[in-house]
């Protein structure tokens, strides 16, 4: 079956753009998340999505980053006014929530940002 | 509030030879540990995880990591390694099972012929 898809898989901003990197969850997984991976960093997590709920979102580093989840499938990371310090990949993944010994993530490839 | 270490950088092995990436965690609540394996423009994928059934966990591609409460460790192995296994290999570890996971900053594995 299809997994995580994000798209678009690259993408270059000028300092200042506005950028939106979307994410397509697993069909029916009911649990979203966005980490953003440094280079030569492992990923750190954004932002937690339970259906159309935002629970977490502590790991949002500026104000200039938004989240949502308005139908509780597809999600959008926003973040305006972009910086050299948001490049990185941003990777998003999704869980069923429900056994919860069956609890795993699945990681879609990421959206590599580039901000010059 | 919980963390992982993953010592060494970079390790690299011999086509055949024993692979041994290093994990160690710090979690004020019993651990969910796992262990996640990325290869290059792709996802993470997830190679096995420990939910406190058992303390060694087998998981795919013949990968296997054990979980020493003592050591507060969860290393991973496998007796023989592929060319195919060179990657970049992440720790994580999450308080609940379904909740934010906490990344180590990764091991890239190399594997010469």
């Amino acid at each position: 079956g299809a997994g995580v898809s994000q798209s678009p898989r690259y993408k270059v901003a000028k300092r200042g753009q506005d950028v939106a990197l979307r994410c397509d969850p697993i069909s029916g997984h009911v649990s979203l998340f966005w980490y953003q991976q440094a280079l030569g960093q492992g990923p750190e997590f954004l932002t937690y999505f339970q259906n159309e709920a935002q629970l977490d979102k502590s790991g949002l580093p500026s104000d200039r980053f938004f989240a949502e989840r308005p139908e509780g499938s597809v999600s959008t990371l926003k973040i305006q006014r972009t910086q050299q310090e948001d490049s990185a990949v941003y990777l998003c993944a999704s869980s069923q929530d429900r056994e919860w010994y069956q609890e795993t993530q699945y990681f879609g490839p990421g959206t590599r940002l580039l901000v010059l | 509030a919980q963390s992982v270490t993953q010592l060494g950088s970079h390790v690299s092995v011999s086509e055949g030879a024993l692979v041994l990436l290093r994990c160690n965690y710090s979690s004020s609540v019993p651990p969910y540990l796992f262990w996640y394996v990325q290869y290059p423009n792709q996802g993470l994928q997830l190679l096995l995880k420990y939910t406190s059934a058992a303390t060694l966990v087998k998981g795919i591609n013949g990968f296997e990591a054990e979980f020493k409460k003592s050591e507060t460790s969860f290393h991973l192995t496998k007796p023989s390694a592929h060319m195919r296994d060179a990657a970049e290999y992440f720790c994580a570890v999450s308080l609940t099972l379904g909740s934010r996971l906490t990344f180590g900053e990764g091991t890239q594995l190399t594997v010469n012929p």
